[in-house]
């Protein structure tokens, strides 16, 4: 398994300002991913976070509104840029550690006002 | 793109019975996972499956992956109040999961 940690664990934001959310996992991963939790709902995949290149984004995701950055194995940092309310969401850092085998960091929980 | 259905919504039980949960998908999937998720938290994987008919347990958790590979089920026998959370199915292709919409499991002590 991968122990995954995330910064901050929570906050309150301002529309219009950015927040940078970080992820540290305690090995090195080949595949970490950054997800959108709504309150109540599923978990959708923003990107995949690759190393040494630009992030893989999913469709309804850009990287203006989300850049990513992963300098190396075992951490990434997911923006939220020029955030509104539709933006209060939790966000998931997740790693893949072999075949089928993904984890989830406890995500931080943001409320953006 | 993929999507899951996953039943029930949610399950409100006493103690000591038992849990059955399901996804199904128009797609096939190599690979199914469980996870649980209880409030403030990540989810976390119970179980994974990774070959077609294959029935694998953990503790009182035991999971199915469907022989069409397009389903997936998940029982928790003799539940217990800890139980209490939110349970995603997911689907996994090339690294990449697509989850359910979650059952959300309330156990009555």
């Amino acid at each position: 398994s991968a122990v995954i940690s995330q910064k901050p664990s929570r906050d309150i934001c301002q529309r219009g300002t950015s927040l940078t959310i970080q992820c540290q996992v305690d090995s090195q991963v080949t595949m970490m991913f950054w997800y959108r939790q709504q309150p109540g709902q599923s978990l959708t995949l923003i990107a995949t976070a690759n190393q040494g290149s630009e992030a893989t984004y999913e469709s309804g995701f850009v990287i203006d509104k989300f850049p990513i950055s992963r300098p190396n194995l075992t951490f990434s940092t997911l923006t939220v840029s020029n955030m509104s309310p539709e933006d209060s969401s939790i966000y998931l850092c997740s790693v893949a550690t072999g075949v089928g085998t993904q984890y989830f960091g406890p995500g931080t929980r943001l409320l953006v006002l | 793109g993929q999507q899951l259905n996953q039943s029930p919504q949610s399950m409100f039980i006493q103690e000591g019975e038992d849990v059955s949960m399901n996804c199904t998908s128009s797609s096939i999937f190599n690979t199914w996972l469980w996870y649980k998720q209880e409030p403030g938290e990540g989810p976390v994987l119970l179980i994974a499956l990774y070959k077609a008919g294959e029935l694998t347990s953990n503790g009182r958790l035991t999971a199915q992956f469907g022989i069409t590979r397009k389903d997936s089920f998940l029982n928790i026998s003799a539940s217990i109040p800890s139980d209490v959370g939110i349970y995603f199915c997911a689907g996994q292709n090339a690294g990449k999961s697509t989850f359910g919409d979650g059952t959300t499991l309330t156990v009555k002590p």
